[in-house]
């Protein structure tokens, strides 16, 4: 049972676009929200997290959007470059000890 | 990744043999979690623990078990090998169980 639905699989963006992944969750109990980037024999890294009392979180070029009511938060990557070529993953938690995460999304960022 | 080592980096291993993979973390994280990584499936946590000799299961917990004797590791053993276990295998850590986890680099095991 596959509780985060992400999309799309893969995504192709031109250097300088907007690179927009989407999740949808659940389990309503979930209320951390990370986003986690790979690069090719590496392990995930935390890129950003939201809670659910808040709609949206910026850092840097990176922007979590979150619509509680509609079960859904997304990654937006502004200005994206080649290297935000990676796999992002989405996750959710709620105090348990069991993240789970989406099934990834690849990135290209062409230049 | 700093903080987090994980043995061996790739393995390739016969069926029905066991196998360990082991995590080392300097970050003094209270909690420790094996995640496998496949196509399509994103990560699944296998076992994690929240203190010494203190463990449980996951998502996909068959065919493993999981020891933790000391804070800073967390050994995993395939007690069989089959090749439905070959993965991409990934240890984290974390302060709290609500917060961002530190992942290892991983490690490859192919069972053949």
């Amino acid at each position: 049972q596959q509780q985060v639905k992400q999309s799309p699989q893969s995504l192709i963006v031109q250097k300088g676009g907007i690179s927009i992944i989407n999740c949808a969750y659940e389990n309503t109990a979930f209320d951390y929200f990370p986003w986690y980037q790979q690069f090719p024999g590496k392990g995930p890294a935390l890129l950003i997290a939201i809670r659910p009392d808040v709609s949206e979180k910026k850092e840097g070029r990176f922007t979590i959007s979150f619509n509680k009511s509609a079960k859904q938060f997304s990654l937006h990557i502004m200005d994206s470059q080649p290297g935000d070529s990676a796999t992002y993953f989405c996750a959710a938690t709620y105090n348990n000890n069991d993240m789970r995460f989406g099934a990834g999304t690849r990135l290209t960022v062409k230049p | 990744d700093a903080g987090i080592t994980q043995s061996p980096r790739h393995k390739v291993t016969e069926t029905g043999t066991p196998v360990t993979l082991r995590c080392h973390q300097t970050e003094n994280h209270r909690y420790m979690y094996w995640y496998r990584q496949d196509p399509g499936h994103g990560l699944r946590l296998i076992h994690y623990s929240y203190g010494v000799k203190d463990t449980d299961k996951g998502e996909v917990s068959d065919g493993y078990s999981v020891s933790r004797s000391k804070t800073e590791d967390f050994l995993l053993t395939l007690e069989s090998a089959t090749s439905s276990q070959t993965s991409v295998y990934f240890c984290a850590t974390g302060q709290t169980p609500n917060y961002g986890y530190t992942f290892g680099s991983g490690t490859r095991l192919t069972v053949v």
